[in-house]
């Protein structure tokens, strides 16, 4: 199977930009969720995506948005870039989301604003 | 709410030594544990996990993690430190929303 795909995996905005990351997930799993990782921050959750509801949210404001396609496809949005949004970005797939199971990462989006 | 620490946010070991990044959790009910470990430029992937039953974990790489309830720890062990280990290590701990709950992790530096 092919592993879980992140475009682009590089990308330079600027302040006030806004910012479309695209995830594909492994065949198969319908849970996708999006993680901010930053050298200061460590990986914080962003949100939780399954059969294109959204399940879970983390404590970031509502300029971070995602959504996820019906077949499983998942994009989060940056509305507005500030410098700390500068990170990377990663996802990762399970089958369902549920706690036990293992999540497979992508490679990430290495997001850097000026 | 739940909590992981990861003592030290830097390692370092000399290539053949024994290496133990320490994990410890808060939680009022038996979790499920997680090492993850992240390659530089690379995703995060699955070291080893902890559901149920033996305590003791064997993972990928030779490494292992034993799950002490008493002392809520989760630590990571490998008898033998090898160049290709250094990276950074994540320990990760389910919570009831089943979302997971992440240490800061621990860079592994290997001295030749």
């Amino acid at each position: 199977k092919a592993g879980v795909t992140q475009t682009p995996r590089y990308l330079i905005k600027t302040r006030g930009q806004q910012v479309t990351l695209s995830c594909s997930p492994i065949s198969g799993h319908r849970s996708v969720s999006w993680y901010q990782q930053t050298p200061g921050q460590g990986l914080q959750f962003l949100f939780e995506y399954f059969s294109e509801t959204q399940r879970n949210k983390g404590n970031f404001p509502g300029r971070f948005s995602g959504r996820q396609f019906s077949n499983s496809r998942s994009e989060m949005n940056v509305s507005t870039l500030e410098l700390g949004d500068s990170a990377l970005y990663l996802c990762a797939s399970s089958p369902s989301g549920r706690a036990i199971e293992t999540q497979y990462f992508g490679p990430g989006t290495r997001l850097l604003v000026l | 709410a739940q909590s992981v620490t990861q003592l030290g946010s830097h390692v370092s070991v000399s290539e053949g030594a024994l290496v133990l990044l320490r994990c410890n959790y808060s939680s009022s009910v038996p979790p499920y544990l997680f090492w993850y470990v992240q390659y530089p430029n690379q995703g995060l992937q699955l070291l080893l996990k902890y559901t149920t039953g033996a305590t003791l974990v064997k993972g990928i790489n030779g490494f292992e993690a034993e799950f002490k309830k008493s002392e809520t720890s989760f630590h990571l062990t490998k008898p033998s430190a090898h160049m290709s280990d250094a990276a950074e290590y994540f320990c990760a701990v389910s919570d009831s929303n089943y979302q997971l709950i992440w240490g800061a992790g621990t860079k592994l530096i290997i001295k030749p």
